[in-house]
């Protein structure tokens, strides 16, 4: 099936360091989402964008969705312990609102932050 | 008040088995979805169900068999388990309009297949 690129595969970095990944389509996506999983939880949604060129914000973490509707970038800004886990872009091809839309994921990017 | 609840997290059992996972959400969402995620961690949409009726079906095999008794509950149960389907199933809901694409995920049940 088909998979979004997501990059980097994983990340070890310090406490107060900022962290940037993206990812990427073949394809054109007119919805990108960024998630967060912990360890033994389900993917929690971090921010949702629909519009190309959009730069949303949340705290400490922002995201772009790419003007080429292909891609999309997550940011960290000073992370923090907490910050770990696994982060997945997901995209979705279909038209807003539709009940047939699909959203797929990416291949996760890990974080570790050291204290 | 767990919005998308499923029911077992964990789950051991033979090959050859049939086994059940139950999922309920109390979002009033009329979408709901199970998807895979297996041990690379890659998340796969399985299943979508849209107020009770089956709109999504990712060529899973027919082993796998969801039923939505009412828009607030989607089950997946498993015919003659194979070591292959050892995985966390993950059941999410959404709703309609814009918030279609945005899921809300329940916390994940553990199957593992000896």
């Amino acid at each position: 099936g088909q998979q979004l690129n997501q990059s980097p595969q994983s990340m070890f970095i310090q406490e107060g360091e900022d962290v940037s990944m993206n990812c990427t389509s073949s394809s054109i996506f007119n919805t990108w989402l960024w998630y967060k999983q912990d360890p033994g939880e389900g993917p929690v949604l971090l921010i949702a964008l629909y519009k190309a060129g959009e730069l949303t914000s949340n705290g400490r973490l922002t995201a772009q969705f790419g003007i080429t509707r292909k891609d999309s970038f997550l940011n960290i800004s000073a992370s923090i312990p907490s910050d770990v886990g696994i982060y997945f872009c997901a995209g979705s091809p279909g038209v807003c609102g539709g009940a047939t839309n699909k959203l797929i994921f990416g291949t996760g990017t890990l974080l570790a932050v050291q204290p | 008040d767990t919005a998308v609840s499923q029911t077992p997290k964990y789950l051991v059992t033979q090959m050859g088995n049939d086994k059940s996972i139950k999922c309920e959400q109390n979002l009033g969402h009329d979408t709901m979805y199970w998807y895979k995620q297996d041990s690379k961690k890659f998340l796969k949409i399985m299943f979508s169900y849209n107020n009770k009726e089956l709109i999504i079906n990712e060529t899973v095999p027919n082993r796998f068999s969801p039923k939505s008794p009412d828009k607030a509950h989607l089950n997946l149960h498993i015919n003659s388990l194979e070591l292959g389907d050892s995985a966390v199933y993950f059941c999410a809901s959404s709703q309609g309009g814009r918030g279609a694409n945005v899921l809300t995920f329940g916390a994940g049940s553990r199957l593992t297949v000896l």
